[in-house]
């Protein structure tokens, strides 16, 4: 089974620090990953994902992420926090099998940016 | 392009009441999934339709039920409510599977008292 474990369910950082939100997750196979984040009583909004190849990927807003298969990890990486950063971010696993879709999210990080 | 919308916004029921939820697909979109997102959790996995057909379900009763329309829009069905159905239900469309990136919509706000 899959399962996505987000550390810290509360970040804090200055404003202009680096940003470091971690995921895991535990999968059979290969699976896709994603970054979403959640601005209050809002939808989820996509910021990066993972599929194959490249294993450092680029999202919107300055944020980007590393697959790490070895480390079973994919944690949010931005080098300088903004005030609009402040939300609530998810990690998500999506496993394909048999045609069958499984999509799996973490529990989720609130990130708070302090100025 | 039209997004994801969804509808109603929010919504009271009693307990052993019977809800619809709706949502409408990103234009051109083929694929709905739904969402459960408990007040402080992340969103788990209800099911996905693709092209009318289930096609994927998490780990819930089947007094949720869904169905897709030709226009790819969607409803979200709850039978005999229970207390701990109150959440936002959240509504993700895209292109085709595997699923590569989802919109999402604002989500509904179940309340049931």
């Amino acid at each position: 089974a899959q399962s996505v474990t987000q550390l810290g369910s509360h970040v804090s950082v200055s404003e202009g620090a680096l940003v470091l939100l971690r995921c895991n997750y535990s999968s059979s196979v290969p699976p896709y990953l994603f970054w979403y984040v959640q601005y209050p009583n809002q939808g989820l909004q996509l910021l990066l994902k993972y599929t194959t190849g490249a294993t450092l990927v680029k999202g919107i807003n300055g944020f980007e992420a590393e697959f790490k298969k070895s480390e079973t990890s994919f944690h949010l990486t931005k080098p300088s926090a903004h005030m609009s950063d402040a939300a609530e971010y998810f990690c998500a696993v999506t496993l394909n099998s048999g045609g069958y879709q499984k999509v799996t999210f973490g529990t989720g990080t609130k990130l708070q940016v302090i100025p | 392009e039209t997004g994801v919308t969804q509808s109603p916004t929010h919504l009271i029921k009693t307990r052993g009441q019977q809800v619809t939820l709706r949502c409408s697909s990103q234009s051109g979109h083929n694929t709905v999934s739904w969402y459960q997102q408990a007040l402080g959790q992340g969103p788990q996995f209800i099911f996905q339709y693709y092209r009318e057909e289930e096609n994927g379900r998490g780990n819930f009763p089947p007094r949720f039920s869904g169905l897709q329309f030709p226009n790819y829009s969607s409803e979200l069905n709850v039978n005999a409510l229970e207390l701990d159905d109150s959440a936002l239900y959240l509504c993700a469309s895209s292109l085709g599977i595997p699923i590569y990136e989802q919109y999402f919509g604002p989500g509904t706000r179940l309340t049931v008292t």
